[in-house]
């Protein structure tokens, strides 16, 4: 069972906007930042969402994270077909003093 | 451009051991934090290891201390995850993980699998 929670899947249309959410602890995400991973089909996975709400060099303002008490959010609006991925928060957790994932959510655009 | 390229990986009995390596290239190894992250077949992703910079500040995920060890050669610019008593459950691919400027890890390597099975 993850430290983590996340909805298993999520789907939107081309150029809807899609949300996905994060459920976590005072340990991990109230305490510190939340990141987003994006792992297309078959590669490693790629950081999209760093420190709650700030998007590396090249990555698209498509995409956006918030976060609130013990619960975070990545939004994909005007959503593509290459968004289709594996979607993975993440935060260091200081009681068990490592990093936790949650379990990962694939959206899919239909 | 940073490259991480990880390798090592292969079938392994139960019981046995491995070790893979990161060789790290186009930024200062000896600046950042590294990590070793996994990820079983059909599975989601799970952190496994991290080591400060220096090399002094190490952490373990419970499900592997006391059987991998991770260490880097700030040297030769590469990192390494020492693997012993393999289990089954180990059976993944391990990528490692440039750290950012902060918790995160903002560059992968591209993984290496390893199997451990009979």
């Amino acid at each position: 069972q993850s430290v983590l929670t996340q909805p298993p899947s999520a789907s939107g249309t081309p150029g809807q906007r899609v949300t996905i959410s994060c459920s976590g602890s005072s340990s991990n995400i109230v305490s510190n930042s939340l990141n987003w991973y994006q792992q297309l089909p078959g590669t490693a996975p790629k950081l999209l969402i760093y420190s709650n709400n700030q998007r590396p060099s090249g990555v698209p303002d498509r995409f956006s994270g918030s976060k609130s008490g013990t619960s975070a959010s990545l939004a994909i609006s005007g959503l593509q077909s290459e968004d289709e991925a594996d979607y993975y928060c993440s935060a260091w957790d200081d009681s068990l003093d490592g990093y936790v994932f949650g379990p990962g959510t694939k959206v899919t655009v239909l | 451009e940073v490259q991480l390229v990880d390798s090592g990986g292969g079938l392994v009995q139960p019981g046995g051991s491995l070790r893979l390596s990161c060789a790290a290239s186009g930024f200062t190894f000896t600046t950042y934090a590294m990590s070793w992250v996994r990820q079983a077949p059909g599975e989601g992703l799970e952190w496994v290891s991290a080591i400060s910079p220096g090399g002094v500040s190490i952490y373990y995920a419970d499900s592997v201390k006391g059987r991998f060890t991770i260490s880097r050669d700030n040297s030769k610019n590469t990192l390494y995850l020492q693997m012993h008593s393999l289990r089954a459950e180990d059976t993944a691919i391990y990528y490692c993980a440039k750290h950012g400027m902060g918790k995160h890890f903002d560059n992968w390597g591209q993984g290496t699998l390893v199997t451990v099975s009979s």
